[in-house]
């Protein structure tokens, strides 16, 4: 199985709202990864979480704060966002070994920012 | 100059046509090679990963790497409908592997 779920599927929010993006695997994968895509462009990096340690950040704007309660679940809190941070929120997730990283993406959510 | 480099397209082939699907690229520390396969509103799907020279082939698809050349290929046989989508090129290096370089994508439709 290699399923990758995300939560909502479509989230529509006022700038001044506060909503989260919900990711979970059990696939046992130790690296959980949030990306931002905008239309026919190819997904963005944002965060990545190593062994539930934020290992990587791709200098995003603090409105985006990521969360990894356990190795499975991976939150992104989103606060005052800005109508072009509307975009299709990709969460992935790999093992985390050295030479093992290849990504299995989830569905996405789509947010629209109003 | 962009690290990798994908022809966006759009490719339009009929049903059963070879489809051939191509990146470039400048960095020669790159060493794992993935083609993931998009459709319209949905997440990309991992189809093949390589890490070595040569051909990997699974079912209808064929992922060919040349890294002497630094190309990398996807082919499709009898391509069918269902086969249309956006498909992304990926790699890595082997310091770094969780960060992948994304090709532009190809957009790809089989008319009936």
């Amino acid at each position: 199985d290699t399923e990758v779920t995300q939560t909502p599927k479509h989230l529509v929010m006022g700038m001044t709202n506060k909503k989260s993006l919900k990711c979970e695997q059990h696939m046992g994968h130790r690296a959980m990864y949030w990306y931002k895509q905008k239309a026919k462009k190819p997904p963005e990096l944002m965060f990545v979480y190593s062994y539930e340690k934020l290992s990587i950040n791709e200098s995003v704007p603090s409105r985006f704060s990521p969360e990894c309660p356990n190795s499975s679940l991976l939150n992104l809190h989103l606060h005052a966002l800005q109508p072009e941070d509307s975009a299709l929120y990709l969460c992935a997730s790999s093992q985390g070994k050295t030479g093992q990283e290849t990504q299995y993406f989830g569905p996405g959510t789509r947010l629209l920012v109003l | 100059q962009k690290e990798v480099e994908q022809d966006p397209g759009p490719l339009s082939v009929p049903e059963g046509a070879i489809v051939s699907l191509n990146c470039t690229y400048s960095n020669s520390a790159f060493q794992y090679f993935m083609w993931y396969r998009q459709y319209s509103r949905k997440g990309p799907e991992l189809l093949m990963y390589t890490y070595s020279s040569g051909n990997k082939e699974d079912g209808r698809f064929t992922a060919q790497v040349d890294k002497s050349s630094k190309y990398i290929s996807l082919f499709i046989r009898d391509s069918q409908p269902s086969d249309s989508a956006t498909y992304l090129c990926a790699m890595s290096r082997p310091q770094g592997a969780q960060k992948l370089v994304f090709g532009q994508g190809t957009r790809l439709t089989i008319n009936p």
